[in-house]
């Protein structure tokens, strides 16, 4: 059974550096036909996708965000690390990481309940 | 603005079919793989539909997926309540290379 959940603070300065963290269970971060995503939802809008991690240590980041965004995993605790610099208000929503699956074209099929991320000083 | 388009509402009674279409263009939609999420409040996105008209496993029958040319489309067949919720589109963006995602429709049960 693949679960996943999301830590990290609830509310960070603007200019700040935002750490959140993703343990997961249930899969391997060890191929590349596995892969860890992280996708936002801004208060009352769309989802939007930030970056993906695959087995192998391949990464993907949302272009208009990239210079901002580094993901890393630590296969040994089953944890996904994403950190994004320089926050500001626009940054506030809730950020989901999931499971990604390439075979089969299923994609992002499993996601972790969220964690909510307010930026104000 | 989204890249992909979707209506912001649909609605339907019970039993009956509803239909959202998602539009992208050849970049996107015209490309790739579709993805459909059903999202309720304050809770994770559920994957309803995968690889175009594919269901995960325990996802009901009822729900299908196609699509054609630039478009997708999300149908719900013998509408019921639990299912009113967001729903929202995604794909990958071989121009901007992104997974995006469309505004989601909010469907309502009359």
């Amino acid at each position: 059974q693949i679960t996943l959940k999301e830590s990290g603070p609830t509310l960070v300065k603007p200019t700040q550096t935002l750490t959140v963290t993703c343990s997961f269970s249930g899969f391997s971060l060890t191929t590349n036909d596995v892969g860890v995503g992280w996708i936002r939802q801004s208060p009352g809008k769309s989802l939007e996708w930030l970056a993906l991690i695959y087995g192998h240590d391949d990464r993907r980041y949302r272009p208009p965000l990239q210079n901002r965004l580094t993901v890393t995993k630590d296969t040994s605790r089953n944890q996904v690390v994403l950190t994004m610099t320089n926050l500001d208000a626009a940054d506030t929503g809730t950020y989901f990481c999931s499971h990604y699956e390439t075979r089969d074209h299923i994609g992002f099929d499993f996601w972790g309940p969220g964690t909510r991320v307010t930026v104000s000083s | 603005q989204s890249v992909l388009t979707q209506p912001p509402s649909a609605s339907g009674t019970p039993g009956q079919r509803v239909t959202i279409s998602c539009s992208g263009s050849r970049v996107n939609i015209g490309r790739g793989f579709v993805y459909w999420y059903q999202q309720f409040p304050e809770t994770a996105p559920k994957l309803v539909i995968y690889h175009n008209d594919r269901r995960p496993s325990g996802v009901p029958d009822r729900f299908s997926g196609s699509t054609s040319g630039t478009s997708a489309s999300l149908t719900i067949s013998g509408l019921r309540s639990e299912d009113e919720a967001h729903y929202y589109c995604t794909t990958w963006d071989d121009k901007l290379s992104d997974w995006v995602f469309g505004g989601g429709t909010k469907v309502t049960v009359l």
